[in-house]
């Protein structure tokens, strides 16, 4: 079965101090994986995938395939980087749909 | 950059009535729509495929019959929620998928959202 899974539902840190934002996912073939953000009251959107290897605002995130993670990282969280944050995955051969994972939310005190 | 947009917004309506969602891709052509339901702070619930021209996908547990979609044209969809009951009530996104110029990887574009409430 398809399915995406971030553990945590909420994060909170302070401005300056590293995140982590683990992600799962369980797929019999080789998907694509995303990271989407909002920010309040915002539209979801694209911040990266694991494709294009690169960093978006201070982030990165690497597929694991024998770990099957995706975890998303940040050295130094500023307190703009407050948003939910859903992983999400795409298999083949589906008509392009994405599964989203349970989301986390990240809170970044000052 | 590729814009979709949702209209209305936010509706309320009384319980029973039917309540239509647009979905637009305001500057490229959308060959497949996706229709989401969120609760607050919870995730993305694909609800449906929607393909230009043809009868949608729905996903395990949707009932068709209630949400009904029709994806007339490359740019416009439609959600329509018939017989609206409270537990109805949710946020519902679309998205838009994205191809050749706009995008290499069939990146989907994300509507704002439309909040229903049904009273």
């Amino acid at each position: 079965a398809q399915r995406v899974t971030q553990p945590e539902k909420l994060l909170s840190v302070f401005k300056g101090a590293p995140v982590e934002l683990k992600c799962n996912y369980s797929y019999s073939g080789s998907p694509e994986l995303f990271w989407y953000v909002q920010y309040s009251r915002q539209r979801l959107q694209l911040l990266l995938r694991h494709i294009s290897r690169e960093s978006i605002k201070g982030f990165t995130a690497d597929l694991n395939k024998g770990e099957t993670s995706f975890h998303l990282k940040k050295p130094f969280a500023q307190e703009e980087d407050s948003a939910m944050y859903y992983c999400a995955l795409r298999g083949g051969n589906q008509g392009g749909k994405l599964i989203f994972g349970q989301g986390t939310e990240l809170s970044v005190k000052p | 950059g590729a814009v979709v947009s949702q209209h209305p917004s936010r509706v309320i309506c009384k319980s029973g009535t039917s309540v239509k969602i647009e979905c637009r891709s305001l500057d490229f052509q959308a060959t497949t729509m996706f229709w989401y339901r969120q609760f607050p702070k919870q995730s993305l619930m694909l609800m449906a495929t929607s393909n230009e021209g043809s009868k949608a996908t729905y996903e395990q547990g949707v009932e068709k019959d209630k949400f009904l979609i029709n994806h007339a044209s490359l740019t416009l969809s439609t959600l329509t929620v018939t017989s609206a009951h409270p537990e109805d009530s949710s946020f519902y996104i679309c998205s838009a998928g994205a191809s050749g110029a706009v995008s290499s990887y069939n990146e989907q574009f994300f509507g704002p959202g439309t909040r229903l409430t049904v009273l």
